[in-house]
């Protein structure tokens, strides 16, 4: 199984920050990697997906970015609405993995 | 408008099995894409479980190959997940989600919190 670990695991950061959150891969993945946000009580939305496509109607504040084994999550402008775990997930190949998640927080 | 809804107990005694179902509105799940479940972990780890395509064949993660079994009731347009021999470490958020394209997770049902405890 391909294994995804994240980090930080906790960041906390001000409103209006440019937050940058990573996820790496135990092999190359070629670019099949999501982003998910998830709000306390709520789903899993996704964000993006094959690295760097924006899903409809997510703010153009999120971006992703990465190749190989390294991705990143860019919030250009951090919102207080964006308080939520983020999580990576691999599909290159099965099972799907998902990392641990980072939790995000208003400083 | 695409919506899933976890049901089912949410304690499970060990060595039971646990079952839950996935009412899927605003789409037929015959019509097309892979139908999943996944669990999160307290501490938040995430594992993908398992799909059901909308042709009916399925898909399992090895770690869980030899206790679990998802199947349907198309009449009702909705999707089932059985896992046996039920550990506390089975304890968890259960989801159902479509898996969209062969790309992405895109619609995710509420979850419900299945405790295993005796």
């Amino acid at each position: 199984d391909i294994q995804m670990t994240q980090s930080p695991s906790l960041l906390s950061a001000s409103v209006g920050d440019r937050v940058t959150l990573s996820c790496k891969a135990s092999q190359n993945i070629y670019k099949y990697l999501n982003w998910y946000q998830q709000k306390l009580g709520e789903a899993p939305k996704l964000l993006i997906y094959y690295t760097n496509s924006l899903q409809t109607g997510i703010p153009s504040r999120f971006s992703g970015s990465g190749s190989g084994t390294d991705y990143t999550l860019t919030i250009s402008s951090l919102q207080p609405e964006d308080v939520a775990t983020y999580f990576c997930q691999q599909y290159n190949s099965w099972p799907l993995t998902f990392g641990s998640g980072t939790k995000l927080e208003i400083k | 408008e695409i919506q899933l809804q976890e049901s089912g107990p949410g304690l499970v005694k060990p060595s039971q099995s646990l079952s839950l179902t996935c009412s899927v509105t605003g789409y037929t799940i015959t019509s097309g894409y892979d139908w999943s479940w996944i669990r999160k972990f307290p501490g938040n780890k995430m594992e993908w479980m398992g799909y059901i395509s909308y042709s009916g064949s399925t898909n399992y993660n090895p770690s869980l190959k030899s206790r679990i079994s998802i199947t349907r009731d198309t009449s009702k347009n909705q999707f089932f997940l059985q896992l046996n021999s039920v550990t506390t470490e089975d304890t968890a958020t259960y989801y159902c989600a479509r898996w969209g394209g062969g790309y992405y997770f895109d619609y995710w049902g509420q979850g419900v919190m299945v405790t295993v405890s005796s």
